[in-house]
């Protein structure tokens, strides 16, 4: 079978840098990818990791440690914008290589 | 592209009625996913086509639910007879094949039945 562990909340002021952990056990492992969701919409595509290492998209970092199933999204310069859910997902073979979601992480930021 | 598109965005219904979903994936895309959304389970993967076909519907919950896709450009879930349980936001998603990296999400639709 295949689970993810994040946290479910997290707060955070504007201006600030906020990770968000990423565990994961899968039958068979391509990447880790995360999402973000405001509320009311519809999950968007952030980043992608297959390999160890991080990936940095403008304020938004994506970080994968394949040997530890452990991977983070780092935002910088938080912005009040920046408030919604975000979802770690990974492609798991059981699963006919189709993501599986974690239950999401709501980052709440405050002024 | 206009993006995935669902219809309708809103659906209220009544317990025992069938419910048609609605989706039309980006075009060129070979792989289509449905979704339902809930604040006790998450996101959880309902079923997903590749090249029209059904890969995996294990996700499925009864047989009250059903899915088609009878072409590259439409699919519908359907679920007969509809339960409270059944209220969620139901997501439609779809990708340029089943490996790639990045999924595309419609608006969804919120179904409520009573």
């Amino acid at each position: 079978g295949q689970s993810l562990e994040q946290p479910s909340e997290v707060t955070a002021v504007e201006g600030a840098i906020v990770q968000i952990n990423c565990t994961y056990q899968t039958s068979g492992f391509y990447g880790l990818s995360w999402y973000q969701q405001h509320d009311g919409g519809a999950p968007t595509f952030l980043s992608y990791n297959a390999l160890d290492g991080l990936e940095e998209t403008g304020r938004f970092s994506s970080f994968l440690s394949r040997s530890d199933s452990y991977g983070y999204l780092l935002l910088q310069e938080l912005q009040m914008k920046d408030s919604a859910s975000y979802f770690c997902a990974v492609r798991d073979q059981q699963a006919g290589t189709a993501l599986i979601f974690g239950k999401g992480t709501t980052l709440s930021v405050s002024s | 592209d206009a993006g995935v598109i669902q219809s309708p965005r809103h659906e209220v219904t009544e317990m025992g009625q069938e419910v048609t979903l609605r989706c039309k994936p980006i075009s060129g895309h070979n792989s289509l996913f449905w979704y339902r959304q809930t604040m006790m389970r998450g996101l959880e993967l309902l079923i997903y086509f590749n090249n029209n076909v059904p890969i995996d519907d294990s996700g499925m919950p009864e047989d009250r639910f059903s899915a088609k896709m009878p072409n590259a450009s439409f699919s519908t879930l359907k679920i007969q007879p509809s339960e409270p349980r059944d209220s969620a936001v139901y997501f439609c998603a779809s990708s340029l094949d089943r490996v790639s990296d990045t999924q595309y999400f419609g608006p969804g639709t919120r179904l409520t039945v009573l």
